[in-house]
């Protein structure tokens, strides 16, 4: 089945560095990659639609400067909290899809916590 | 009104039971939806997905799926234990891009 790997699991910052979560298609290539925040007790939001070779489409209310979205290859797509805070500490997740007729698969999700 | 809209619960039910979870959404357009289960820490997994109205039967799961009212659908037959999770319905609100959102969740918990 279509495998999708995402990294690191957790890490911790300090306020103000910047992180960078890896999320990779194994086993397919994807050429769109979508990127969800979770906070406790909430459901996933999508953040942005990142597209191999094009730029990012972000949701509103996210901020684009701030969460760098790169997908320079059919399997990698990352995304770089810059200048993180407290208030960026979430469970942040990337999904894809081999073609049309599948479902999402999801990466096993990187856990933030700003210090 | 949200896209995507679930009782938030939780849903108690006792081992052996049915487990009925519903689901609604709003655009029309939908064409793909999807059940994931989550996990307390955990990133969601695939459980169904359904694309045409009826139902699907996969195991001891069922999912129904209503077009003309919007309404999707997910029967767990002979709960377990180990299905308490939450669930989480998800809907493609665009037939291109793929846009994958999804409802609130349902905390399901199934008592032995």
């Amino acid at each position: 089945g279509a495998v999708v790997s995402q990294h690191p699991s957790w890490v911790i910052c300090k306020s103000g560095t910047s992180v960078k979560i890896e999320c990779r298609s194994l086993d397919f290539q994807a050429t769109t990659m979508f990127w969800y925040r979770q906070f406790p007790k909430q459901s996933l939001m999508l953040m942005a639609t990142s597209n191999e070779g094009s730029k990012a489409t972000y949701e509103q209310g996210v901020e684009k400067d701030k969460f760098l979205i790169n997908h320079a290859s059919l399997t990698l797509s990352t995304l770089t909290v810059t200048s993180a805070h407290p208030e960026d500490s979430s469970f942040y997740i990337c999904s894809a899809r081999p073609g049309r007729d599948y479902g999402y698969t999801f990466g096993s999700g990187t856990r933030l916590t700003v210090v | 009104q949200k896209e995507v809209e679930q009782n938030s619960g939780p849903l108690s039910v006792p081992e052996g039971a049915i487990a009925s979870l519903n689901c609604t959404y709003s655009d029309r357009g939908s064409q793909s939806f999807f059940w994931y289960r989550q996990y307390s820490g955990k990133s969601p997994e695939l459980i169904m997905s359904i694309y045409s109205n009826g139902d699907k039967e996969d195991g001891r799961f069922t999912a129904q799926l209503n077009k003309a009212s919007q309404y999707v659908s997910l029967l767990i037959r002979d709960s377990q234990p180990s299905d308490s999770a939450t669930y989480l319905c998800a809907v493609n609100i665009s037939p291109r891009g793929g846009k994958l959102i999804f409802g609130q969740g349902t905390e399901l918990s199934v008592k032995p």
